[in-house]
């Protein structure tokens, strides 16, 4: 059970909004920057938001970060099929001294 | 960047393993490094991490089992693994920070190599 709650999935049609959610504490999310991961099916994790809402080079502009307080949200706009992947937001929490990601949030294009 | 991991195989439990993760189109000893782990199905969860200058810091699942090192000289990150268990079992992916600290922000990642603990 991580210390950062992600819903376990979201989902939406082509061209639509979604945004995943993720929950923490002061420790965590409310003294440290977050950070947002794409994984697609069998391949490595990749860098999708770094230090709440920047992207690196190379991301599209269809993926937003946001944070307030204890909590991040990654926004996908104008929804395509290959964003269907699994994503994780991670930060470093103060108490364990480590880094923690939330469990991951599977999102479907119906 | 590239960061290669090997050392992955099948370990009875009990038993011991020894990572290894080659790191190449960068000054290795400016960025802090981590070992992140995978179960088949599961989420990410990280394991390790040391800065440049070599701080460690452990999950609490594996602090006194595993061990996180690196040689600057040679480019290489370890991951000394002891006393595994089954639920050890995943893929284990080293990953460099953006800068030589721990946070999180992980901008390179290598492919994985698989530790099954298994009798």
């Amino acid at each position: 059970q991580s210390v950062v709650t992600q819903p376990p999935s979201a989902s939406g049609t082509p061209g639509q909004r979604v945004t995943i959610s993720c929950s923490g504490s002061r420790s965590n999310i409310g003294n440290n920057f977050v950070y947002w991961y794409q994984q697609l099916p069998a391949t490595a994790p990749k860098l999708l938001i770094f230090r709440n809402y920047e992207r690196p080079s190379g991301v599209p502009d269809r993926f937003s970060g946001s944070k307030s307080g204890t909590s991040a949200s990654l926004a996908i706009s104008g929804l395509r099929s290959e964003d269907e992947a699994d994503y994780y937001c991670a930060t470093w929490d103060d108490n364990l001294s480590g880094v923690v990601f939330g469990g991951g949030t599977k999102l479907t294009v119906l | 960047v590239q960061l290669l991991e090997s050392g992955g195989g099948l370990v009875q439990p009990g038993g011991s393993l020894r990572l290894s993760c080659a790191a190449s189109g960068l000054t290795f000893s400016n960025y802090g490094m981590s070992w992140v782990r995978q179960a088949a199905g599961r989420g990410l969860e990280w394991v390790s991490a040391i800065s440049g200058g070599g701080s460690t810091y452990d999950a609490d699942s594996v602090k006194g089992r595993f061990t996180i090192s690196r040689d600057n000289s040679k480019n290489m990150l370890y991951l000394q693994m002891n006393s595994l268990r089954v639920e050890d079992t995943a893929v284990y992916y080293c990953a460099k920070e953006y800068r030589d600290t721990a946070m999180g922000n992980f901008d390179y990642w290598g492919q994985g190599t698989l530790v099954t603990v298994s009798s």
